[in-house]
């Protein structure tokens, strides 16, 4: 399978653990965002990276929240000290800088299947 | 806070219908748009996007915008039941009043109901 693939697909934790999330993106893929999708919403933008650089974080986010792409390819997201308000399904997507022609924000994005997140 | 704006619905059309959804957005300075469809369950996954002002084709699917009016919408011809699924508006902007990245914006959705 060459898609976006995402580990583990369901994490139940209890409030103030830490949980860690892996992505794994299109092989060839120089971009990978992640993102916080709860019911009814659409995906809300959390970070983002080119290669190994983390160029954005959204200022919404908590100082809870980490993201590391060390090689460039797989990223983790970390929580630490989860709250219940930290229950919802985090989606992972990557995307070929330039794939769409060269105006900037070009990204067709390809999504993986989540992590549900649910906290006690 | 960028946002962009949809009707949540459900928008409900007869199969062979035309289903129309919209999209406002607040930041001018946004540069490409696009269309996701997400099944219940499932990740979004790209319908079309769009760049210029004016009207793309693609099969079944148009994608209208106006920059003007800050607005971007999605006609699906000839709705059948498979379409049924939520259409999330996505709009890419830059990050920060100073600069920085593209960076997507994603509405909260609209639900569309082909029924038989």
């Amino acid at each position: 399978d060459t898609g976006v693939s995402q580990d583990p697909r369901h994490k139940i934790t209890k409030r103030g653990q830490n949980v860690t999330f892996r992505c794994d993106p299109i092989s060839e893929h120089n971009r990978l965002y992640w993102y916080r999708q709860t019911l009814g919403q659409g995906p809300e933008f959390l970070t983002y990276f080119q290669n190994e650089a983390q160029l954005e974080k959204s200022r919404l986010l908590s100082d809870r929240f980490s993201a590391e792409r060390p090689k460039g390819s797989f990223s983790t997201l970390e929580i630490q000290r989860t709250e219940q308000g930290d229950s919802a399904m985090y989606l992972c997507a990557s995307s070929l800088k330039g794939a769409l022609g060269s105006l900037a924000g070009d990204d067709e994005q390809f999504f993986g299947p989540g992590t549900r997140l649910t906290v006690l | 806070q960028k946002e962009v704006e949809q009707n949540s619905g459900p928008l409900s059309v007869p199969e062979g219908a035309i289903a129309s959804l919209n999209c406002t957005y607040s930041d001018r300075g946004s540069q490409s748009f696009f269309w996701y469809r997400q099944y219940s369950g499932k990740s979004p996954e790209l319908i079309m996007f769009i760049y210029s002002n004016g009207d793309k084709e693609d099969g079944r699917f148009t994608a209208q915008l106006n920059k003007a009016s800050q607005y971007v919408s999605l006609l699906i011809r000839d709705s059948q039941p498979s379409d049924s699924a939520t259409y999330l508006c996505a709009v890419f902007h830059v990050a920060h009043a100073s600069g920085g990245s593209y960076i997507p914006t994603f509405g909260r959705g609209t639900s569309l109901i082909v029924h038989p």
